[in-house]
């Protein structure tokens, strides 16, 4: 069955400082991997995707997240963290020929001044 | 253009009720999706639609139901609600289903069972 796994629940940083949070999915075949970000009390938007080619991508408000086949991971990446960016993120897999996106447990990230 | 849209924002019922939340997809999507967010956890798909026509469906029991419309507006209902049926009620619309477009999110229901 597919799955995602976010290991981490909550994860500090000081603002400028780097930012790496984890994504490790389950599912048979090539994915459609999303990471998302949810501010609280808001509905969810899309940082970025992956459906093929560059394994590196790049999304919005300067985030990029690297696709690991060998590691079955999907990793989010800003080399810069900014206060704005505190909020919920979640990573989440797509089935071939459906909708139906399954979510990790999300990350919360909390930046300090 | 304006994104997704749901109705009402916030709701209260009371256990034993039935509620009826609403989805506007942006112009020119025809899928819809349905996911429950309980506090503190990802969201939880409970049903897609496209062209009307159900095309998939989560682990959820049969009090709740979905329908889409010629318009492909959606609309999802549950019925004798329960307390654990508490959550962020979201929506999701996209081009056409097939999971290689992206999917955008509405602000949200907020559900409250008392």
């Amino acid at each position: 069955a597919q799955s995602v796994t976010q290991p981490d629940i909550h994860i500090t940083v000081s603002e400028g400082a780097s930012l790496e949070l984890r994504c490790n999915y389950s599912y048979g075949a090539t994915p459609y991997l999303f990471w998302y970000v949810q501010s609280p009390g808001q509905g969810l938007q899309l940082l970025l995707k992956y459906f093929s080619g560059d394994t590196l991508v790049q999304g919005i408000k300067g985030f990029e997240a690297e696709f690991k086949r060998s590691q079955s991971s999907f990793n989010l990446r800003k080399p810069s963290v900014h206060w704005s960016d505190a909020a919920e993120y979640f990573c989440a897999v797509v089935g071939y020929n459906t909708d139906k996106l399954i979510f990790g447990t999300g990350t919360r990230l909390q930046v300090f001044p | 253009d304006a994104g997704v849209t749901q109705s009402p924002t916030h709701l209260i019922k009371t256990r034993g009720q039935q509620v009826t939340l609403r989805c506007s997809p942006i112009s020119g999507h025809k899928s819809v999706s349905w996911y429950q967010q309980v506090l503190g956890q990802g969201p939880q798909f409970i049903f897609q639609y496209y062209e009307k026509e159900e095309r998939g469906r989560g682990n959820f029991p049969d009090r709740f139901s979905a329908r889409q419309f010629p318009n492909y507006s959606s609309e999802l209902n549950v019925n004798a609600l329960l307390l654990g049926d508490s959550a962020l009620y979201l929506c999701a619309s996209s081009l056409a289903g097939t999971g290689n477009y992206e999917q955008y999110f509405g602000p949200g229901t907020r559900l409250t069972v008392t």
